[in-house]
């Protein structure tokens, strides 16, 4: 099972974008990378999903590099309300298991 | 309906009891998973049931006993736990195994083991 590794915490100014790294180098190529976030210790919340391509929808961006072994998720104008922990996922073609990383806190400043 | 319903939302019990939570979801799913997750901690994946059968077991203790009833509904039995089994249990569902499938979770159970 492909592992990903993430930064501990991140700050971000309100209305600035959030742009929180994921490394996933042992990926392999039917892999898709999923985020999730998680507040409060409520249940952890569906982002966004992808494989190869840049995906965009009305939360958030994802990057994912060329040799896919890394990605970046993009939230544009960052709230008070995205204060959260990040979760990167790699999960593999016709597995139910989707293995979270370590998560970034990314607290979000007025 | 989109929607995975956790009860109870908290759950305070003994060694010795045995208690039981309950997941439950209306969105035609056919796999559904158990996660762990202690303070600060990711979550943990515990079990996976794939249309109502045992999928993935991993290695969790014989004191934590699931059960799937039926495609909407899923159990986990509770039984002579230890206090560093206290933490939020998570449910999810997801549609199959199928590429490009998200996971839904509840809100999950937070439980207390004394």
């Amino acid at each position: 099972d492909a592992k990903t590794t993430q930064p501990p915490s991140m700050d971000c100014a309100e209305g600035r974008a959030a742009n929180l790294p994921c490394n996933h180098s042992t990926i392999s190529g039917n892999e898709y990378v999923y985020w999730y976030r998680q507040i409060h210790s409520q249940g952890p919340q569906y982002i966004i999903h992808g494989l190869k391509n840049n995906e965009t929808n009305e939360m958030a961006s994802l990057i994912i590099t060329e040799d896919r072994k890394s990605s970046t998720l993009i939230l544009p104008h960052a709230t008070l309300r995205d204060t959260a922990v990040y979760y990167c996922i790699v999960r593999g073609t016709g597995t139910y298991k989707y293995i979270f990383g370590t998560g970034t806190r990314l607290k979000v400043l007025a | 309906d989109t929607e995975v319903t956790q009860t109870p939302k908290h759950l305070v019990m003994g060694m010795t009891n045995k208690k039981s939570l309950k997941c439950e979801q209306h969105m035609g799913h056919r796999a559904m998973y158990w996660y762990k997750q202690k303070a600060k901690k990711p979550p943990e994946l515990m079990f996976v049931y794939s249309y109502e059968k045992l999928s993935i077991n991993e290695s969790v203790p014989s004191r934590f006993s699931p059960e799937c009833p039926n495609s909407s509904l899923l159990n986990l039995h509770l039984h002579a736990l230890q206090p560093e089994d206290s933490a939020l249990y998570l449910c999810a569902s997801s549609r199959s195994d199928a590429t490009n499938e998200k996971l839904f979770f509840g809100s999950g159970t937070q439980l207390s083991v004394l």
